[in-house]
């Protein structure tokens, strides 16, 4: 079962900061966050695993929480370069990747 | 390091005819994955290959679909006939392991439009 991704998309202007979530109704392995642009491949951003751990890549970091199997992702001090589609993959005890229908980030001068 | 490997990049083509797509991952990835993505929407996971086996085709319509991987290295996924539904980008991607703790590596993917 896919995760569910929030909010649908998010306007910034460039400097704030935004908070996409990640929630699955099953016990997960590990989350996965990529970026897509438009017309190209997505992107790895970072993945974390079970335990609560939280990562950063630039000013994109994130978090893990497994008691609740949620994500949350925080773009902080956005760049232009951070627009995107934002998508987190949840793998459960199965190994399967599965992807949520993502976040479209649109930030603006 | 070179990336993964797709071609083509477009087609079009009628419905109810064939297709088929090359992706060539990066070297050693022993991992290969193809996705459908429908626009608007997250990848959705077609089949999994660790080496030239296959791990997950749970999601695959194999009525239609059909997918190898020779010799553990290229891959090639066909589509035989061809539904308006299939219209989509078909991402393929790797990883150096199907263990959950290694993000993966995709391709810039070909864009399927069935008229």
């Amino acid at each position: 079962q896919q995760p569910v991704q929030s909010p649908q998309a998010v306007i910034l202007r460039e400097g704030e900061d935004a908070v996409i979530n990640c929630s699955s109704s099953k016990a997960l392995y590990s989350v996965h966050w990529y970026r897509q642009k438009h017309g190209e491949a997505p992107v790895f951003l970072m993945i974390l695993l079970k335990g609560g751990e939280q990562k950063g890549h630039e000013k994109i970091s994130a978090s893990f929480n497994e008691k609740k199997q949620q994500s949350s992702l925080y773009l902080t001090a956005s760049q232009l370069s951070y627009s995107g589609t934002y998508f987190c993959g949840t793998h459960d005890s199965w190994g399967k990747l599965q992807f949520g229908a993502g976040t479209q980030v649109v930030v603006t001068p | 390091e070179a990336g993964v490997a797709q071609s083509p990049r477009y087609k079009i083509i009628e419905k109810r005819q064939s297709v088929a797509f090359w992706c060539n991952p990066i070297s050693g990835h022993a991992t290969l994955y193809w996705y459908q993505q429908i626009l608007g929407q997250g990848p959705k996971l077609l089949i999994q290959f660790q080496n030239n086996g296959v791990v997950d085709d749970s999601q695959l319509p194999k009525d239609r679909f059909s997918a190898e991987r020779l010799k553990g290295v290229d891959s090639t996924l066909k589509i035989q006939p061809a539904k308006l539904e299939d219209s989509a980008v078909y991402l393929c991607a790797s990883s150096s392991l199907t263990a959950t703790n290694y993000g993966y590596t995709f391709g810039s993917g070909t864009r399927l439009t069935v008229v």
